[in-house]
């Protein structure tokens, strides 16, 4: 069974940087997988995908605070300079012929 | 600029019917397939149905085939989803998405604001 993991709920400081995990299950490390960001009474939004050799690419409008990275099975989201509107919940998401849309459980972000 | 803005949300007894509407500006909407995605009350993103940019092929979840269907019409720039014999567990946000294939990667490149939809008696 194809499974994202993420973790429920991380947090960080203002102005700190934080590193978002998602963990592909076993046998789908090449897999590419998309972020994107829920704010509060919002609707979601793209932020980028991002590669099995850890090569990204930003949907319109991300600051470049943003950025994705890989390790294995790992698709990172990075935030840095971190600011109170990325609070927020995350999620991961990916995409197979066989297994159709997938997304992560969502880890929500508490910026302290 | 990209905007969907989904509309028809409300209460509906369980069993009963909703159609969900979506319109979409800032893009040539022929030109892409179109996404349904809900969120249920402190679950996580689901994603429920696809349509193509030409309607000819139309994709949905296990857990609402048969029940839901998607449609659009291009001459309007909209899409619908039409909920028949809603259950409890239908309640949720739906977000209307724009599909993109980013390489291998198909994902929504954009989203609504979404409609909430609950199924009480």
């Amino acid at each position: 069974q194809f499974v994202l993991t993420q973790s429920p709920s991380a947090s960080a400081s203002l102005g700190a940087s934080v590193k978002l995990t998602c963990t592909l299950s076993s046998g789908h490390s090449s897999y590419a997988i998309a972020w994107h960001q829920r704010q509060p009474e919002k609707g979601p939004r793209y932020l980028m995908k991002v590669n099995s050799d850890g090569s990204y690419s930003k949907g319109d409008g991300i600051p470049d605070r943003f950025s994705g990275s890989s390790s294995g099975a790992e698709r990172y989201l990075t935030i840095s300079s971190l600011q109170s509107e990325d609070e927020a919940d995350y999620y991961c998401q990916t995409w197979g012929s066989g297994i159709a849309w997938v997304f992560g459980g969502g880890t929500k972000l508490t910026v302290l | 600029e990209v905007l969907l803005s989904e509309s028809g949300g409300g209460l509906v007894q369980p069993g009963g019917s909703l159609r969900l509407s979506c319109a979409a500006s800032g893009f040539t909407f022929s030109s892409y397939a179109m996404n349904w995605v809900r969120q249920a009350p402190g679950k996580g993103l689901e994603w429920v149905s696809a349509i193509s940019g030409s309607a000819d092929s139309t994709h949905y979840a296990g857990s609402v085939k048969g029940r839901f269907t998607i449609s659009r019409d291009n001459s309007k720039n909209t899409v619908h989803l039409l909920m028949n014999s809603l259950r409890a567990d239908d309640t949720a946000v739906y977000y209307c998405t724009r599909e993109e294939w980013f390489g291998e990667l198909l994902t929504s490149d954009y989203w609504g604001q979404g409609t909430l939809v609950t199924v009480s008696s």
